[in-house]
């Protein structure tokens, strides 16, 4: 059964640092998504891309957060100068149609130091 | 209260039996959607419920909507010891496609 991959699955960085994460959505989706969940708390949506485009976005991506899709394949998160409260479980999502399910990766954990 | 949020927060139920989970919205829902979490893992899509359905069936699970009352309720029948996990209710709204994730369930399912 296809699904979503993410790498890597644990990033540790200082702060300041930049840091990408990584994506493969599944081949056949054209919605795109991520999200994230800090410890202990709600999975919060922070950006939706289609067509190539950022089609929605939360008040936490702000200009430290970029989103790519370099090739066909894969989908990327950017954060330019990391914060110690960017440290979060990072969720990558896809689905074939807007505003339907949604599959999600298993995470990226970052830990900004 | 937030776009989803969901009561109980904790349930602990032995196997076998029924555990029901509610989830109260605020605003209104193009669809609703139930996601379970195992600890430390990723979420995974268990039913979809639209906002003209009453009532969806997904083998041992059973959800309803009510859209004047601006709730959910998810029912899992004859529990297992795998299904416990952590359960969410996430809502689409307007003409978007972002999910709006509840404060989830945290179920325990005791042999």
């Amino acid at each position: 059964e296809p699904e979503v991959t993410q790498t890597p699955s644990h990033q540790v960085t200082q702060m300041g640092q930049e840091v990408i994460l990584r994506c493969v959505p599944i081949s056949n989706h054209l919605y795109f998504y991520w999200y994230r969940q800090i410890l202990g708390q709600k999975v919060e949506f922070l950006v939706s891309f289609y067509n190539n485009e950022i089609s929605e976005k939360s008040e936490i991506f702000d200009d430290q957060f970029s989103v790519e899709r370099p090739d066909g394949s894969n989908f990327t998160l950017k954060i330019r100068s990391t914060k110690l409260e960017d440290s979060a479980m990072y969720f990558c999502a896809s689905g074939t149609s807007g505003g339907g399910e949604q599959f999600f990766g298993p995470g990226t954990r970052l830990t900004v130091l | 209260s937030q776009q989803g949020e969901e009561d109980p927060q904790a349930l602990s139920i032995q196997e076998g039996e029924n555990a029901t989970m509610n989830c109260s919205y605020k605003t209104s829902i193009n669809n609703l959607q139930w996601y379970r979490q195992n600890s430390g893992r990723g979420l995974v899509h268990l039913i979809l419920i639209r906002s003209n359905e009453r009532e969806k069936h997904s083998g041992r699970l059973r959800v309803t909507l009510d859209t004047s009352k601006k709730s959910s309720s998810l029912l899992i029948t004859a529990s297992r010891a795998a299904d416990t996990a952590s359960y969410f209710c996430a809502s689409i709204t307007g003409g978007g496609n972002k999910l709006t994730f509840g404060t989830g369930t945290q179920l325990k399912v005791e042999l």
